[in-house]
């Protein structure tokens, strides 16, 4: 089982739905959880950061994380075709080296497209 | 500002060639990385770097030989490279303690061909 699985898509959706991803992952110890926006070719983008379990809405998205199912989720509200891009989980546990560093570990990326 | 900034863009090179990636960021971040990615790939950590001293190497060719001058800049200087080593190498800094901020801030990339 990889530690992070996120269904790769292709999600395809009209322009105003409201977008569902998600990912699910293995280590309990995993704390801190990111969603990334990667448009083609281009460097991923915080989106979203949360700590542990709960919501955090930032204007049109929203991340959730269930640690208890080891499940994060993204909403996004009101999609715009500008939304069409590679979102990509990302998460890492606190294990703090002597060198003081840490690694994310990433899902896939699923491909969003949205149409206007 | 969270801008983590990269050059050159694009870069073709040969396999004999001699090149550098550049990267920086003014966040006041202590922990900064090099990733590799290809096409329809999630980042692949290459190398990390805390407080200025390498602390991680993802067993990575010696062909690729990273650098970080000082807390703001990190270089990664290319010797030598193979055709496959052609992808977006991204840069990233960070907070050293998560408790600080546990998010990753990536740059745009230097999309490199080896030809």
């Amino acid at each position: 089982q990889k530690e992070v699985e996120q269904d790769p898509g292709p999600l395809s959706v009209p322009e105003g739905a409201i977008v569902s991803l998600n990912c699910t992952y293995s280590n309990s110890a995993f704390q801190y959880f990111m969603w990334y926006r990667q448009y083609s070719r281009k460097g991923p983008e915080l989106l979203m950061y949360t700590y542990s379990s709960g919501n955090k809405e930032d204007g049109r998205f929203t991340a959730q994380v269930d640690k208890s199912s080891k499940y994060i989720s993204l909403f996004i509200r009101d999609s715009q075709p500008s939304d069409s891009a590679t979102y990509l989980c990302a998460m890492s546990a606190n294990e703090y080296s002597g060198a003081g560093s840490y690694q994310l570990t990433f899902g896939k990326g699923t491909k969003l497209s949205v149409i206007p | 500002d969270t801008e983590v900034t990269q050059t050159p863009k694009h870069l073709v090179m040969g396999m004999t060639n001699k090149k550098s990636l550049k990267c920086e960021q003014h966040m006041g971040h202590r922990a900064m990385y090099w990733y590799k990615q290809k096409a329809k790939k999630p980042p692949e950590l290459m190398f990390v770097y805390s407080y200025e001293k390498l602390s991680i190497n993802e067993s990575v060719p010696s062909r690729f030989s990273p650098e970080c001058p000082n807390s703001s800049l990190l270089n990664l200087h290319l010797h030598a490279l193979q055709p496959e080593d052609s992808a977006l190498y991204l840069c990233a800094s960070s907070q050293v303690v998560p408790e600080l901020g546990g998010e990753q801030y990536f740059g745009p990339g230097t999309r490199l061909t080896v030809t």
